[in-house]
């Protein structure tokens, strides 16, 4: 199956830094890619859609300024939080749809626990 | 996009059939009923996929009845492996996908 890949797996970092995760599509060309978001316990809340070459589209209530997403390429997409907090400390999960396989497929990569300290 | 309903949790033993019931009431004639599992810090993986009637792969089956207003995820003869929170979902291709959630699953030896 297509595989997806992040970097890093796990971060920590101090409040008032910024951290950049990067989510790519191993195998295959990934026209669209999803950031969520997932705290202990809960499911995962989907932050924005971002397609290759166009700005990503956040979802209601999701900051745009603090959550930096850039699709660079059909194989890449990072997700950058600016100035995180404490409250930002979370586990983040990118998805991609491929231009084949099933009519509404999606791969989902490992996720990356961010604690930000 | 269509909202779902599932049970919040349920728990099975080893060697049992498990099935876990959908409910998509206002499901579209276009979207597709998709399950994942998720494992604690991993991300979710697909399970099945189907529009209508029964879709069966090496490890799951989906029955869609006539109004597609639900759908059953049915796992055959669980593990402890199988321990794990099962998502359906229910959206069209090219749309995003919003995660209800979810059916915490728990196999007991």
């Amino acid at each position: 199956g297509a595989v997806v890949s992040q970097h890093p797996s796990r971060v920590i970092c101090k409040s008032g830094t910024s951290v950049k995760i990067e989510c790519r599509s191993l195998d295959f060309q990934a026209t669209t890619m999803f950031w969520y978001r997932q705290f202990p316990k809960q499911s995962l809340m989907l932050m924005a859609t971002s397609n290759e070459g166009s700005k990503a589209t956040y979802e209601q209530g999701v900051e745009k300024d603090k959550f930096l997403i850039n699709h660079a390429s059909l194989t890449l997409s990072t997700l950058t939080v600016t100035s995180a907090h404490p409250e930002d400390s979370s586990f983040y999960i990118c998805s991609a749809r491929s231009r084949r396989g099933a009519p509404y497929e999606q791969y989902f990569g490992p996720g990356t626990r961010l604690t930000v300290t | 996009l269509a909202k779902t309903t599932q049970p919040i949790s349920m728990d099975s033993y080893e060697g049992q059939e498990v099935n876990i019931t959908c409910s998509h009431n206002n499901i579209a004639t276009n979207d597709y009923i998709t399950w994942y599992q998720q494992f604690p810090s991993q991300g979710p993986r697909f399970i099945i996929q189907g529009y209508k009637t029964k879709v069966t792969n090496e490890v799951a089956s989906l029955f869609i009845p006539a109004d597609r207003k639900s759908s059953t995820l049915s796992l055959p003869r669980v593990s402890l492996s199988d321990t794990a929170v099962y998502y359906c979902l229910v959206g069209v291709a090219g749309f995003k996908t919003i995660f209800g959630a979810g059916t915490r699953l728990f196999v007991k030896a």
